[in-house]
């Protein structure tokens, strides 16, 4: 069954503290990418992963890293979390004719 | 600049009849475009998608339609049941595939009993 699964699906944290959020596919797909979903603004992409270790900005960069050192992985981090960085997340891979979206974290800084 | 748009942020439907979900974009780029569904709490899912070379596709209760004059798409759901009720996104690529995809901001559909 295809996969992708984000841990965790809720977070509290406060500011300044690094959080890593995981997720892992398993369709063996090249491209990976972290979304963020805020009210009014739909779904907007953070960073993307073409293929092992080539990831690349996407609209909203700003905060956040990710890597790519295995296929199946792409982690989004947070080094110093902000509370406009509260919002519900989204790990996608993505197929050539569909993307596959993890459950979400709802992520809240404080 | 949002390149997709989907202008109602909500539509309420009677079980049974047609819903109708709207999208319009701006890229004359895009050339695949795909609709999302997504219930509280969960990630979306997929329904359906499109290619520019074509002006429909159909699949069970879902079809879309493309007007690439008018840059504009739009999911009709017949019947439509309560099921149904759920944030609807519609998307787009410049890529010929379901990479780099370009969310509009949703429309919540309430089918009502």
């Amino acid at each position: 069954e295809a996969q992708v699964t984000q841990n965790p699906r809720y977070l509290i944290t406060v500011t300044g503290k690094k959080l890593t959020v995981t997720c892992s596919q398993n369709m063996n797909h090249e491209y990976m990418s972290w979304y963020r979903q805020d009210p009014g603004l739909g779904l907007r992409q953070i960073y993307y992963s073409m293929n092992v270790e080539v990831t690349d900005k996407g609209d909203v960069p700003e905060g956040y890293k990710v890597s790519r050192k295995e296929k199946r992985n792409f982690p989004l981090i947070l080094e110093s979390p902000s509370p406009n960085q509260t919002s519900l997340y989204f790990c996608a891979s993505h197929g050539g004719t569909e993307a596959f979206f993890g459950q979400g974290t709802r992520l809240t800084v404080v | 600049d949002q390149q997709v748009k989907q202008n109602s942020p909500s539509l309420s439907v009677q079980e049974g009849r047609i819903s109708i979900l709207n999208c319009d974009y701006t890229n004359s780029m895009f050339d695949y475009f795909l609709w999302y569904k997504k219930y509280p709490a969960e990630g979306p899912t997929f329904l359906i998608s499109i290619s520019s070379i074509k002006d429909k596709n159909e699949d069970g209760r879902f079809t879309v339609f493309l007007n690439k004059s008018a840059k504009h798409l739009s999911l009709h759901i017949v019947p439509s049941q309560p099921g149904d009720s759920a944030v609807y996104f519609c998307a787009a690529s410049s890529s010929g595939s379901a990479r780099q995809l370009t969310f509009g901001s949703g429309t919540q559909l309430t089918v009502l009993p």
